[in-house]
């Protein structure tokens, strides 16, 4: 088993659409959790972090269940410019180590 | 602020040769990352130091792979010999000293090897 999953993807959708990608993780000691976006051919760049409450970043939104080990991203309202590779990334514990997961592509269309 | 500086940004070899990378980290991070991202996949760490030691390597192949940050700052990453299965880009990221706490990490464009 991966230590991160993630959908598949690809997600087409169009303008304004509202899209959610969902990540699962093996590691239930992990304690930080983020989302990274990598646009083609680009390095990653953190979107946001994940917290236990949950948290929104304009558009965005993301969800943490512990019990379950499963991280989600919501985007409303996608735009064009939404159009990325969405990294779903898990602390593996001690000094700072990242495990990431495959990556869910978002393709926006007009 | 200057970003993670890495050169070169591209490199195409024959299988058997050696290749090199250099990595130059955002000023004042004391943590350095190489990743290896296969095509289709996530970055996978291959080493992290902190400040100029190792601490952690376990998914490096050591065989081929070595790296070393001199003086805590630039790092070079070496593969000797290359194999086609190493066609990858190879990113380098860093982010502030840490101590069981997550940092964001910085990465910097990375370089794409070609093994032929």
């Amino acid at each position: 088993r991966k230590e991160v999953e993630q959908d598949p993807g690809p997600f087409n959708v169009p303008e304004g659409a509202t899209v959610a990608f969902n990540c699962t993780y093996s590691n239930s000691a992990s304690q930080s959790f983020f989302w990274y976006r990598q646009d083609c051919r680009k390095e990653p760049k953190l979107l946001m972090s994940v917290y236990s409450s949950g948290n929104e970043d304009g558009r965005f939104t993301a969800q943490l269940n512990r019990a379950s080990q499963y991280i989600s991203l919501l985007i409303r309202d996608s735009k064009l410019s939404d159009s990325a590779t969405y990294l779903c990334v898990v602390n593996a514990g001690g000094y700072n180590k990242l495990i990431f997961g495959a990556g869910t592509r978002l393709a926006v269309h007009p | 602020e200057a970003g993670v500086a890495q050169s070169p940004r591209y490199k195409i070899i024959e299988k058997r040769q050696s290749v090199a990378f250099w990595c130059n980290p955002i000023s004042g991070h004391a943590t350095l990352y190489w990743y290896q991202q296969i095509l289709g996949q996530g970055p996978k760490l291959l080493i992290q130091f902190q400040n100029n030691g190792v601490v952690d390597d376990s998914q490096l192949p050591k065989d081929r792979f070595s790296a070393e940050r001199l003086k805590g700052v630039d790092s070079t990453l070496k593969i000797q010999p290359a194999k086609l299965e190493d066609s990858a880009v190879y990113l380098c990221a860093s982010s502030p000293l840490s101590r069981r706490q997550a940092y964001e990490q910085y990465f910097g464009p990375g370089t794409r090897l070609t093994v032929t």
